[in-house]
């Protein structure tokens, strides 16, 4: 049971926008920036996005963050096959003292 | 550009303890800017974030592995190791060093991760 809550997948087809939650609460996300990351398949987890809404040089605008509340967004638009992946969030829990990541979602592109 | 390396034995015994050394380079890990750390991924499964530890010593530990769990830094070999003891099968995962930044507190910059299999 992950801190974090995303969905475990999405879909959409190429070309369209999706975007995946992440839900947390006040001692986490409510009060720190959140990262997103990108997982293709056996590879590392790439940072896409950092402190809620920053890109990364290298990463283009498809990619987006925002927050609000205890909840992020990733967006994504124009989807390509190879951003079929899994995503993560992560941020700092503060009560915790401890960083925790959402459970990942699944992103198909039909 | 900075790079992170983990080496390790690939094999544990159950009971025994799980032990991993980052390397840093291009960048020095006692930058006041950031917290160095490791995060672990089952087979198949999501990330955990195990712990961190500033240069000067300062660590913050995952709650559920805390009491198993030590992370040390040796900043005159721009090092930082991982020991987790009385491991059980339940540990094998791939083990990823990072680098946080101390704004945010979780990665920025992945090792390229290992395979540790606890198994007799």
């Amino acid at each position: 049971q992950s801190v974090l809550t995303q969905p475990p997948s999405v879909s959409a087809a190429p070309g369209q926008k999706v975007t995946i939650s992440c839900s947390g609460s006040s001692s986490n996300i409510g009060n720190n920036y959140v990262s997103w990351y990108q997982q293709l398949p056996g590879t590392t987890p790439k940072l896409l996005i950092y402190e809620s809404n920053k890109r990364p040089s290298g990463i283009p605008d498809r990619f987006s963050g925002s927050k609000s509340g205890t909840s992020a967004t990733l967006g994504i638009t124009g989807l390509q096959t190879g951003d079929e992946a899994d995503y993560y969030c992560g941020t700092w829990d503060s009560s915790l003292t401890a960083g925790v990541f959402g459970g990942g979602t699944k992103l198909t592109v039909l | 550009q900075l790079q992170l390396q983990e080496s390790g034995p690939g094999l544990v015994k159950p009971s025994e303890t799980l032990s991993l050394t980052c390397t840093v380079s291009g960048g020095s890990i006692s930058s006041s800017s950031y917290y160095w750390g490791w995060i672990r991924q089952p087979p198949g499964k999501g990330l955990e974030w195990i712990g961190s530890i500033y240069y000067r010593g300062s660590t913050y530990y995952n709650p559920s592995l805390k009491s198993r769990v030590t992370i040390s830094v040796d900043t005159s070999k721009n090092q930082f190791s991982l020991k987790l003891s009385s491991v059980t099968a339940a540990d094998t995962a791939v083990y990823y060093c990072a680098r946080a930044r101390d704004t945010s507190m979780v990665p920025d910059y992945w090792g390229q991760g290992t395979l540790v299999t606890v198994s007799s």
